[in-house]
């Protein structure tokens, strides 16, 4: 079965740089979402990652079923939840993970 | 379960049908949504649901017709489809103002024939 684990919090200082894992199971080689939940807003589409263009994003390969964000001097407005969502290639399973809450600190 | 229960689970139905989706929530939260997931995209946000006030995208077709009647009901009324349409829709819930997080459905998956 697939599943999908994110590091529960992080709290950093404003400037600092910042790697959120997604580590998920799959049985195939899905596609990976990350969302970012600002207060009172709605999700919002961050990046998303296949096999054809994993070598472009963070330091993680989809392949080897990490696939981390990293945002760099970050400021207290990315302070947000970070949601990982992992879609089978068929589009018929989904998977969140349950989100990394990410404070930045001035 | 996470609270947010969707029915029916799936759907299948011609392109001259009308069905509705259902969602209903219990946990609270002041305001819903309706994604739609379709294969190889990711979630669109359809409409939301904020203190009464709705909210929509205005790309998403008219064949889809939300309606909330109170905070604890969602309901996606469809008619005349197309094959397109096909896809996981998910409904959410959240309590505004805080960080706590969308509760999302476990969806319904929808086949337009």
């Amino acid at each position: 079965s697939n599943s999908v684990k994110q590091t529960g919090q992080i709290t950093v200082s404003e400037g600092a740089s910042v790697t959120m894992n997604c580590t998920y199971t799959s049985t195939g080689y899905p596609t990976l979402f990350w969302y970012v939940e600002y207060p009172s807003k709605p999700l919002q589409l961050l990046q998303r990652e296949t096999m054809e263009n994993s070598k472009n994003f963070g330091g993680g390969n989809i392949k080897d079923k990490n696939s981390p964000i990293v945002k760099y001097s970050v400021q207290v407005s990315d302070s947000a939840v970070y949601y990982c969502l992992l879609c089978q290639t068929s589009g018929s399973r989904l998977t969140f993970g349950e989100g990394t809450q990410l404070t930045v600190n001035p | 379960e996470t609270g947010v229960t969707q029915t029916p689970r799936h759907l299948v139905m011609g392109m001259t049908n009308k069905k509705s989706l259902k969602c209903e929530q219990h946990l609270g939260h002041n305001a819903m949504y309706w994604y739609k997931q379709s294969a190889k995209k990711p979630l669109e946000l359809m409409f939301v649901y904020s203190l009464e006030e709705r909210v929509e995208n205005n790309s998403v077709p008219s064949r889809f017709s939300p309606e909330c009647p109170n905070s604890s009901h969602l309901f996606l009324h469809l008619h005349t489809l197309q094959p397109e349409d096909s896809a996981l829709y998910l409904c959410a819930s959240s309590l505004t103002g805080t960080a706590v997080g969308y509760t999302f459905g476990s969806g319904t998956r929808l086949t337009v024939v």
